[in-house]
């Protein structure tokens, strides 16, 4: 089955400055890459997500990049607020067979931006 | 609307207990899912409902038991469950199997004593 490496499991950034996520995947044929972000006691907020066939996706201050052949993704966020602050979760998703509903997820990231 | 909610926020049961977690969407989407989340911990996938029928169970106890009663609602029956079953349990939903962005809802924080 998938596997999915997320790092760092820790990662402490001063405000304003960027912040980046780093996950792998094992299963060549997952084509689906969201990324999670958890505030302490909320629901996984879906924050941005990519398919395979593009190699990068920004909305405003978060960008996800993907690449097939290292089979890695990134999560990259700019001008880092302190609302920022929470657990970032990376997962991937196949396509084959009846894992089209199957999430496998990363360990998850604790980002910390202090003012 | 583009919410899950779900019932009760918090819940408390002994392990003699029976006791039921409701999920809506009403969103028209047409996957629903469960997952248990411990602390410090990814979600974990319980169950998935596709088109109301039952399409994943990822060898869950029998002591959790789903239902979708119809394509807006989602329970999860509880019985005779163990201190370990105490965690969070998330709801979540998805257009279809091709449009699978899952979007969550608040959870049930659940301890059994």
């Amino acid at each position: 089955g998938e596997n999915v490496e997320q790092h760092p499991s820790t990662l402490s950034v001063q405000e304003g400055d960027s912040a980046v996520i780093k996950c792998t995947y094992s299963d060549s044929a997952s084509n689906y890459f969201p990324w999670y972000k958890q505030e302490l006691g909320k629901r996984p907020q879906l924050i941005i997500d990519i398919r395979s066939n593009v190699g990068e996706k920004k909305d405003q201050r978060i960008a996800v990049t993907l690449n097939k052949t290292a089979k890695h993704f990134s999560l990259h966020i700019t001008e880092t607020q302190p609302e920022d602050s929470a657990v970032y979760f990376c997962a991937a998703s196949s396509a084959s067979g009846g894992s089209n509903y199957k999430l496998t997820f990363g360990k998850g990231t604790l980002l910390t931006v202090n003012p | 609307d583009t919410e899950v909610t779900q019932t009760p926020k918090h819940l408390v049961m002994g392990m003699t207990n029976k006791k039921s977690l409701k999920c809506e969407q009403h969103m028209g989407h047409r996957a629903m899912y469960w997952y248990k989340q411990k602390a410090k911990k990814p979600p974990e996938l319980m169950f998935v409902y596709s088109y109301e029928k039952l399409s994943i169970n990822e060898s869950v106890p029998s002591r959790f038991s789903p239902e979708c009663p119809n394509s807006s609602l989602l329970n999860l029956h509880l019985h005779a469950l163990q201190p370990e079953d105490s965690a969070l349990y998330l709801c979540a939903s998805s257009q279809d199997r091709v449009r699978r962005s899952q979007y969550f809802g608040p959870g049930t924080r659940l301890t059994v004593t």
